[in-house]
């Protein structure tokens, strides 16, 4: 079975700073997703970013990068000129390609943006 | 265009009582999905629906639950005999894609108290 470890459960960062999100996974499949998802106090998971296993070249979306490293099943999430907006719930979530349906999600890390 | 609904948003139940959640997916999404978040955690798989074909069940926790999608529209998550260990926030995802479901679009969820 497949597992999504996050080994910070809270972390902070000073507004404009850059923080990183630590993920590791256990899989033995070869084709899967990983993401990193976003959840305010409202409660909406909001999709940050999304990798291929089979991409190289990592993903970004404007102030967000990830680290991917395939052979050390490690996902990192950079958050650069963090802003008050970011605070939330992040999740490192994980989907097998082959039969991928359903979502593993981690424990989730606490972000606190301070001014 | 409208993302995903969820009623209620918050429900109170004494134990022992039904209750009954609605999602109302993205319009034309083929693919939804039930999550159970408990407090402090990462949410979970239930159940999966490809139109109105229920295609996983594997995660609903007891014969308690039970989902259903007649139309392949609206899905309804009902519980039975409720139980205090079922108080979590339960989140509904859709998705255009059926397959290889990457693309998972999240409901602000409805959370639930057993008191």
């Amino acid at each position: 079975a497949q597992t999504v470890t996050q080994s910070q459960p809270e972390m902070s960062v000073q507004e404009a700073e850059t923080v990183t999100l630590s993920c590791t996974y256990d899989t033995s499949e070869s084709d899967y997703y990983l993401f990193w998802y976003k959840q305010p106090p409202s409660r909406q998971m909001i999709l940050v970013i999304r990798q291929e296993a089979y991409k190289q070249q990592n993903a970004t979306e404007n102030r967000f990068s990830v680290n991917f490293q395939k052979a050390a099943k490690s996902f990192s999430l950079k958050i650069s000129d963090s802003q008050l907006g970011d605070a939330a719930m992040y999740f490192c979530a994980y989907l097998a390609g082959t039969s991928g349906s359903r979502l593993t999600f981690g424990e989730g890390t606490q972000l606190t943006v301070n001014p | 265009g409208a993302g995903v609904s969820q009623s209620p948003r918050y429900k109170v139940a004494k134990r022992g009582q039904d209750v009954a959640l609605r999602c109302d997916p993205i319009s034309g999404h083929v693919s939804l999905f039930w999550y159970q978040q408990a407090l402090g955690q990462g949410p979970e798989f239930l159940t999966y629906f490809q139109n109105e074909a229920q295609l996983d069940k594997s995660g609903l926790p007891s014969d308690r639950f039970f989902a259903e999608r007649p139309e392949g529209s609206v899905s309804t998550l009902k519980i039975q005999r409720t139980q205090q260990e079922d108080s979590a926030v339960y989140l509904c995802a859709s998705s255009p894609r059926s397959g290889r479901v990457y693309e998972q679009y999240f409901g602000p969820g409805t959370r639930l108290t057993v008191t």
